[in-house]
């Protein structure tokens, strides 16, 4: 696709349940990122994929939070036994690379996360 | 740790009038700075992308500076027009390579209103 793409863009859980959040980076983009943005915070880092390994997976806040990556494309961010606080926007992007020419990051429109 | 601050939280300006948002960051040992927009409801688009060793980027009405020894920059818009009203966040990267090397630390952002 032309952008980077997430669904699903709002999902309303209950407390405890599971979720799956899709990503679907930009064509041929190596490096993926999960960020989270709650409600008057800054945006916030979870995890940074190069191809299907996760160098950095510094910014997930608990052992409940987990991804993967295949095919060195889509990636999906899992959240387990959901909790209030993890409502946020959970926002992908994804750059040709980390570092030099072509590192500029392109963000997903983000899926919109209410746990109740 | 790096911080990025962001002065004003928020401004409103009449149509036509040029404006400066300010963008400073504690750590000046970045790889590169990068000015975004959030429109409500949406994720970030990339303005403007300058990388440590340089001084300057312009996109049409669009002029972001960096000072780096200073932990500064702004994005300077001209002629401002309704349809630039949102959210503008700065975002640095770390200099160093290595775990924590691909993640950026964003301010919160200054919301621009533009009044017809």
């Amino acid at each position: 696709g032309a952008g980077v793409s997430q669904s699903p863009s709002n999902k309303v859980t209950e407390k405890g349940k599971d979720v799956e959040l899709r990503c679907d980076p930009i064509s041929g983009h190596t490096a993926l990122y999960w960020y989270r943005q709650s409600l008057g915070q800054g945006l916030e880092f979870l995890i940074y994929f190069q191809g299907n390994s996760a160098p950095d997976k510094s910014g997930l806040p608990s052992d409940r939070f987990s991804a993967e990556r295949t095919g060195g494309s889509v990636s999906t961010l899992t959240i387990q036994r959901t909790q209030q606080e993890d409502s946020a926007v959970y926002l992908c992007a994804s750059s040709l690379a980390p570092r030099g020419p072509g590192n500029t990051i392109y963000f997903g429109e983000g899926s919109w996360l209410t746990v109740v | 740790k790096q911080e990025v601050t962001q002065i004003p939280a928020a401004l409103s300006v009449p149509e036509g009038e040029n404006l400066v948002l300010n963008c400073s960051f504690t750590d000046s040992a970045i790889y590169n700075l990068q000015w975004f927009r959030q429109d409500p409801g949406k994720g970030l688009t990339s303005l403007l992308l300058i990388q440590s060793s340089q001084r300057e980027q312009t996109s049409g009405r669009l002029n972001a500076s960096l000072d780096k020894s200073s932990g500064r920059s702004t994005l300077y818009i001209a002629a401002s027009q309704p349809g630039d009203s949102a959210t503008y966040l700065c975002a640095v990267s770390p200099s160093y390579s290595g775990a924590g090397s691909y993640q950026l630390t964003f301010g919160k952002g200054t919301k621009l209103s533009v009044i017809p």
